[in-house]
C-alpha cells in the first residue's frame, strides 16, 4: 500500500456541486498539507496542519475547507466548486519540515 | 516576497549529455532548499535538502548544490529513466510553508 492516499483519482463535477477530496496516511506523521497544482504556477499551499487539533490556511484557502478526522487523516472540501478550481490536487505528509514531503499521487479535479 | 525561479522551462538531452538545472531564490533567510523529482500521473519524490550555502549533496546520477541566492542540479551522465520534472522549493526561517518553483521538464532522449 502507498504511504499516502488520495481518493478519488480523478473527478469531474459540476459547478456549484460540494465535493470532497479524501487524502490518508500509513507513515504515522503529524504534519499534512494540501496542495494544487497548476500548469506554469507550481504547488501552491491550500492548508496545513501540524496536529489533529491545529489547522492553517496556506496562501490559497478561499473556497476550501479541511478536516483533520485523525492523524491519519485529513480532507479538503470544495463547499460550491467553481471552474477555476479545475486543477491537480495534492495531499502530502511530514515529520519534521527539513525532512521533505511524502506526497500522495494525486487527483484531477475537473469542474465543468 | 519570497519567490522561487527554475531554468528552463524544459530540457532536452540526448543520453549521456550532462547538463545543470537553475534554482534562483529570493527569501528573507534560508532555513532549507529543496529538490524535488515528479513523474507524469505522481506526486512530487523528495531528492534532497541543502541548509547552507557551499552544501553538496548526491544520489546516483544527481548532484545538488547551493549558493546564497540560488541552487543547480547537476545531472551526470543522463539516462531516459532520469525524464522527469524537477521542483525545486524553499522554505523561509520565518514559516513553515514550502515555497515551489514551476519547474523544470527534462526528457533524456536514447
Amino acid at each position: 500500500d502507498a504511504d499516502v492516499t488520495q481518493t478519488p483519482r480523478n473527478r469531474i463535477t459540476k459547478t456549484g456541486k460540494r465535493i470532497m477530496l479524501e487524502c490518508s496516511q500509513t507513515k504515522g506523521h503529524d504534519r499534512m498539507y494540501w496542495y494544487r497544482q497548476d500548469p506554469g504556477l507550481g504547488l501552491r499551499l491550500i492548508y496545513y496542519s501540524f496536529d489533529v487539533k491545529d489547522i492553517n490556511k496556506g496562501e490559497i484557502s478561499d473556497g476550501y475547507s479541511v478536516s483533520r478526522q485523525a492523524q491519519a487523516k485529513f480532507s479538503l472540501s470544495l463547499e460550491s466548486a467553481i471552474p477555476n478550481q479545475t486543477a491537480l490536487y495534492f495531499c502530502a505528509t511530514s515529520d519534521w519540515d527539513l525532512n521533505g514531503y511524502t506526497f500522495g499521487s494525486g487527483t484531477r479535479l475537473t469542474v465543468v | 516576497e519570497d519567490q522561487v525561479t527554475q531554468s528552463p522551462e524544459a530540457l532536452r538531452l540526448q543520453e549521456g549529455e550532462s547538463s545543470s538545472l537553475n534554482c534562483s531564490y529570493t527569501v528573507s533567510g534560508l532555513r532549507g532548499l529543496f529538490w524535488y523529482r515528479q513523474d507524469p500521473g505522481k506526486g512530487p519524490e523528495f531528492l534532497f535538502t541543502l541548509y547552507s550555502a557551499g552544501e553538496e549533496k548526491e544520489k546516483e546520477r544527481l548532484k545538488a548544490t547551493l549558493t546564497k541566492k540560488e541552487s543547480f542540479l547537476h545531472i551526470t551522465a543522463p539516462k531516459p529513466e532520469d525524464s522527469a520534472t524537477y521542483l525545486c522549493a524553499v522554505q523561509a526561517d520565518s514559516s513553515y510553508k514550502l515555497i515551489f518553483g514551476s519547474g523544470t521538464r527534462l526528457l533524456v532522449r536514447p
